[in-house]
């Protein structure tokens, strides 16, 4: 167990859809990351937020939007959703910017049909 | 932007054999990480190098930084069952984000 919370495990929604996926950080960690891994593929970084501020954006679709709340926990949401939404997104969480120090939690498995 | 490649693509071995991969970048990277991801659980961080020509050990796992600091290695001993899964390779350079390779799986047949 890597202490990185996601939620839910298992989501499946229909086309145009709109979903929010939930992370908690291990306690006392300030980065939170996310990427997305379509399948056999690598991981796709999306966006990081350091101490709640939006610290480095990757190839995050302008549909997709995070943040990260005083609590440190953070959510992605996925707005307008397509088939090729279809993936694995993970979070990450380290206790300073830097990725080094990063453990990934379990995933959240989203099917789009 | 920048691209990782590993090779192989996926490898099936005998318990007990060595295992070989590589991350191979057009681009110099700073820093080069190795991950292992197993069904149904995020990666997990194996080993970190930071420095051109570094050998860093792991138990049975054992990774190079390249020297033209355009490549990495990740080599395992006496492979067992449980070393099963894909194992991803991610660099960065200086300022940049990290950028992930599509992974070799490994088999590891009893």
């Amino acid at each position: 167990d890597s202490g990185v919370t996601q939620t839910p495990k298992h989501l499946i929604t229909a086309t145009g859809q709109r979903v929010t996926l939930r992370c908690s950080p291990r306690s006392g960690d300030l980065s939170v990351y996310w990427y997305q891994q379509s399948l056999d593929q690598g991981l796709q970084f999306l966006i990081q937020y350091y101490n709640g501020e939006e610290r480095a954006k990757g190839n995050i679709l302008e549909r997709f939007s995070a943040q990260q709340f005083p609590d440190l926990h953070s959510e992605l949401n996925l707005s307008s959703l397509e088939l090729g939404d279809s993936a694995l997104y993970f979070c990450a969480s380290s206790p300073t910017r830097g990725f080094t120090e990063a453990f990934f939690g379990q995933g959240t498995r989203l099917t789009v049909v | 932007g920048q691209q990782l490649n590993q090779s192989p693509q996926s490898m099936f071995i005998q318990e007990g054999e060595d295992v070989s991969m590589n991350c191979t970048s057009s681009s110099i990277f700073n820093t080069w990480l190795w991950y292992k991801q197993e069904p149904g659980e995020g990666p997990v961080l194996l080993i970190a190098l930071y420095k051109a020509g570094e050998l860093t050990s792991n138990g049975r796992l054992t990774a190079q930084f390249g020297i033209t600091r355009k490549d990495s290695f990740l080599n395992i001993s006496a492979s067992i069952p449980s070393d099963v899964g894909i194992y991803f390779c991610a660099g960065q350079n200086y300022g940049q984000n990290f950028v992930f390779g599509p992974g070799t799986r490994l088999s590891v047949l009893p």
